[in-house]
């Protein structure tokens, strides 16, 4: 069964500072890979996914991600962080042929100001 | 921006009860989901629905859950005899496509409590 690995449970950042969080997942075969950002009270929203063609993939809000395959890794990044990013951020994987989205457990993003 | 919405945003139970968790997806969208997370732990699939019928169940998804599309509108999941580790939040998710790969759309979520 796929699963999903988010090794930075909580990352603590000052604004302006650069962001990388790590995701990897399990299954070799063809997948879709998402990552989802929840604020504080606020629901899960996508941030930016990747279904194929360019591996690297931009989002809202000046986020990227990079889909490397032999690594089996989808990580997050952003250049410059601000106090609003404050949030949990989830990787998520979808195996082709199937609708379920596996989860990581979450990033707890803190930035101070 | 339409939104997934979902009633109640806390619900308290007794164990053995059952309780209706309630969903409005997004209205044209023809997929639907139930997603939960239990304090502390990764959120879970548990099962997607399309044109009437579940198309994809986790091991979690047992007979005591179900879901229905009872009128246009609303997306249900029921849990017949609560448990004790029942208590999570659930999600409820909607996509648009039918065929191909789309975006999940998640609601607020609905916090379930069992006593």
């Amino acid at each position: 069964a796929q699963s999903v690995s988010q090794h930075n449970h909580h990352v603590i950042l000052s604004e302006a500072a650069s962001l990388e969080l790590g995701c990897n997942y399990s299954y070799g075969g063809t997948v879709n890979l998402f990552w989802y950002v929840q604020y504080p009270g606020q629901h899960l929203q996508l941030l930016l996914k990747y279904f194929s063609g360019d591996p690297l993939v931009k989002g809202i809000k000046g986020f990227e991600a990079e889909f490397i395959k032999s690594k089996f890794s989808f990580n997050l990044r952003k250049p410059s962080v601000q106090w609003s990013d404050t949030a949990e951020y989830f990787c998520a994987v979808m195996d082709t042929g199937r609708r379920a989205l596996t989860f990581g457990s979450g990033t707890r993003l803190q930035v101070q100001p | 921006e339409p939104e997934v919405t979902q009633t109640p945003s806390h619900q308290v139970t007794q164990m053995g009860q059952e309780v209706i968790l309630r969903c409005v997806p997004i209205s044209n969208h023809l997929y639907f989901y139930w997603y939960r997370q239990i304090l502390g732990q990764k959120v879970e699939f548990l099962v997607s629905f399309y044109n009437n019928e579940i198309s994809e169940k986790s091991e979690i998804f047992d007979d005591q859950f179900s879901v229905e599309r009872p009128d246009g509108s609303n997306f249900t999941l029921k849990i017949r005899s609560t448990k004790l580790e029942d208590s999570a939040m659930y999600f409820c998710a909607s996509s648009l496509l039918a065929g191909g790969i789309d975006t999940q759309y998640f609601g607020p979520g609905t916090r379930l409590t069992v006593l």
